[in-house]
Parts: structure tokens; sequence; C-alpha cells
């Protein structure tokens, strides 16, 4: 099975700031991560989709890039509604995992 | 407009199963893969399995294989998870999710959750 390994497992970010969250999936993968946003007591939302393509209404301050070995998701500038837990993930085969969550907080 | 309705909360004793039902509007019901998700209390997201609603095939994580039973119902156009024999460790919110892309994508629109406690 394919691993994604998430880091790091808590950032602590003021408004404004840039904000980098990696996914090493092990082995190496193609092009098929998502990335996703949960905030307390919802479901989670689509952010990102095959590594780099942008869900509709989500703000062009988020994107995805990478290949391989590494992915990241970038929130170029962080608003107060960005504060919240990210997921990437793997669909590439018949699984679909899930990394740890990267927990975005104010500093 | 596109969503999925789970069934309600489910309280269940050690040992027991459950069964989560997650009925699906406003697009085509065969044209996308259905995913099962679990989010234990103050953890992470869990993948659990899939089934295509075209053919009935399913896919489970190692985890669950042999406990979980995906099914659907084609003209309700409703999916159902089974999970058997639970323990505490299976409390969990569970959501079903379908994917934006065949035969394989990310998860564009989730039910609202299913709250299953297994409790003595």
């Amino acid at each position: 099975d394919i691993q994604m390994i998430q880091s790091p497992s808590t950032v602590s970010a003021s408004v404004g700031d840039r904000v980098t969250i990696t996914c090493r999936p092990s082995p190496a993968i193609f092009t098929w991560v998502a990335w996703y946003q949960q905030k307390p007591g919802k479901a989670p939302k689509l952010l990102i989709y095959k590594t780099s393509i942008l869900q509709s209404g989500v703000p062009s301050s988020f994107s995805g890039s990478g290949s391989g070995t590494e992915f990241t998701l970038t929130i170029s500038s962080l608003q107060p509604d960005d504060f919240a837990t990210y997921y990437c993930q793997e669909y590439n085969g018949n699984s679909r995992t899930f990394g740890q969550g990267t927990t975005v907080d104010i500093k | 407009q596109v969503h999925l309705v789970q069934s309600g909360p489910e309280v269940k004793k050690p040992g027991a199963s459950v069964k989560v039902s997650c009925e699906t509007f406003g697009y085509t019901f065969t044209n996308f893969l259905i995913n099962w998700v679990r989010q234990v209390p103050g953890q992470g997201l869990e993948w659990m399995g899939w089934i295509n609603p075209y053919n009935g095939k399913t896919a489970s994580a190692k985890k669950f294989q042999g406990r979980v039973t995906l099914t659907m119902e084609r003209p309700a156009n409703t999916v159902y998870m089974e999970l058997r024999s639970l323990t505490s460790d299976d409390t969990a919110v569970y959501f079903c999710t379908k994917e934006n892309y065949y035969p394989k994508g990310a998860f564009d629109i989730w039910g609202q959750g299913t709250v299953v406690t297994v409790s003595s």
C-alpha cells in the first residue's frame, strides 16, 4: 500500500504568512494527489486535485505542486478563514490513502 | 444540486454490526465511485473503501478487509457500508464521499457524516 507521509503536523502562522505543507508518498506516484481542508465538526472540503488543479470556488491563494516523491500545498497569504487542518491524499490505484494531517493554527 | 445524505447516528454494543446508508442526489449514480472515510474523535481521516455503482465492484483498505461490506441499491441511488465485529475503536464519524472523475478521482462531494458510537 502507498503511504503518505505529511509534514509538519502543526504549523503556527500569522495572517499574511506563506505556508507550505508537504506530503511524501512511498513508493513514488504520479500526479493523482489531492488536498483537503477540514474545520472542526465539518466534512472535509476539496481544495486541489490532480496535484495542481484548483477546485471551483477555492481561492487562488491556494496552490499545489510536485511529482514522484514530494508534493506540496502552498497558501500564499494566510487569511483568517484558512486556520484549519489540511490533508493530502493519493488516488493512484485502488487505494485512496490520506496523510496524517497538518493543523494550521494562530501564532 | 449534487449532494449526499447519510443515515442518522447509531449506538451499538461491542461485537455488533452497523449499516450506514448514503443516498445520492443530483447526478448520474453510476458515473462515479463512492468512497467511505472515517474519523475517530481527535484523529485524522481514514479511507475505508469504495464501491463502483456501475458494476458493483468494491475495494477496501487492508485494515478493514473481512470486516466491511459495501453494497448498493441502484434504483434508490443509495450505497451502504456495513461494519461488523465492532469494538470501541470503531467509535467514529463515518462519511460517504463521491469522486469527481471516473475511474479515479478526488472527493468533491461529502455526506454530512454519521456518528457511530460503540459502547457497552
